[in-house]
């Protein structure tokens, strides 16, 4: 098994261009995550995704956008990028929900910066 | 929704010495916490967690304890290698609920 794999692994873009961070998992999970990582912030929940066709609004959502149309894929859209959106972000996915106690797996991180 | 505090933001310790990180919650509604570990430059990985019905739970060095009235938790870390040195993750969520609420990280640095 691959894991999560996100790509790509840095991007530099600049304002108002629009871009996509790619998201895939080989382990069959319902669940999948993105998370956004910035110095002493820790890991902060942008959207996420119980199954396919279905996903709901975490701590951050505003400039990003996702849809769930396999349960492999859980893609990341930046419509017009933004300085704030300068982080790392982390594609996360596992079995069931993090309420059931189910261990969620992250891919290695995407380095995004917005100029 | 769910928050979670951490304290110390830095921890440094000699090695061999123990390390102590506690974390608050906010939900008295949550039932899991898992610590996750990240290294410079790479992904959190889960290093330990512990359901609501549990007080303790211990893994080789690593131990994590649960007071639900105080509502807090604390990763332990005894004989402490070079290895220990990262940023550690605390996080919380409710049963049920798909939101989990992660705090925003200890800098533990194992001093040789």
């Amino acid at each position: 098994n691959a894991g999560v794999t996100q790509t790509p692994k840095f991007q530099v873009l600049k304002t108002g261009q629009s871009m996509t961070l790619q998201c895939a998992q080989d382990m069959n999970h319902e669940y999948m995550s993105w998370y956004r990582q910035d110095p002493g912030m820790g890991l902060r929940l942008i959207h996420y995704s119980v199954g396919a066709g279905i996903t709901d609004q975490g701590e951050v959502p505003n400039g990003y956008n996702v849809s769930r149309s396999t349960t492999e894929d859980f893609p990341l859209r930046l419509l017009s990028a933004a300085p704030s959106q300068t982080s790392v972000y982390f594609c996360a996915s596992s079995l069931g929900g993090s309420g059931s106690g189910n261990t969620i797996y992250f891919g290695e991180g995407s380095w995004l910066t917005v100029v | 929704g769910e928050n979670v505090e951490q304290h110390p933001s830095t921890l440094s310790v000699q090695e061999g010495d123990s390390a102590v990180i506690k974390c608050t919650y906010s939900d008295s509604a949550s039932n899991y916490f898992p610590w996750y570990k990240q290294e410079l430059g790479k992904r959190p990985q889960l290093i330990i967690d512990i359901r609501s019905n549990v007080g303790e739970k211990k893994d080789q060095r690593i131990a994590v304890t649960l007071n639900k009235t105080a509502k807090h938790f604390s990763l332990h870390i005894t004989e402490t290698q070079p290895e220990d040195s990262a940023v550690y993750f605390c996080a919380a969520t409710p049963y049920g609920n798909n939101r989990l609420a992660f705090g925003k990280g200890n800098q533990v640095v194992v001093i040789p």
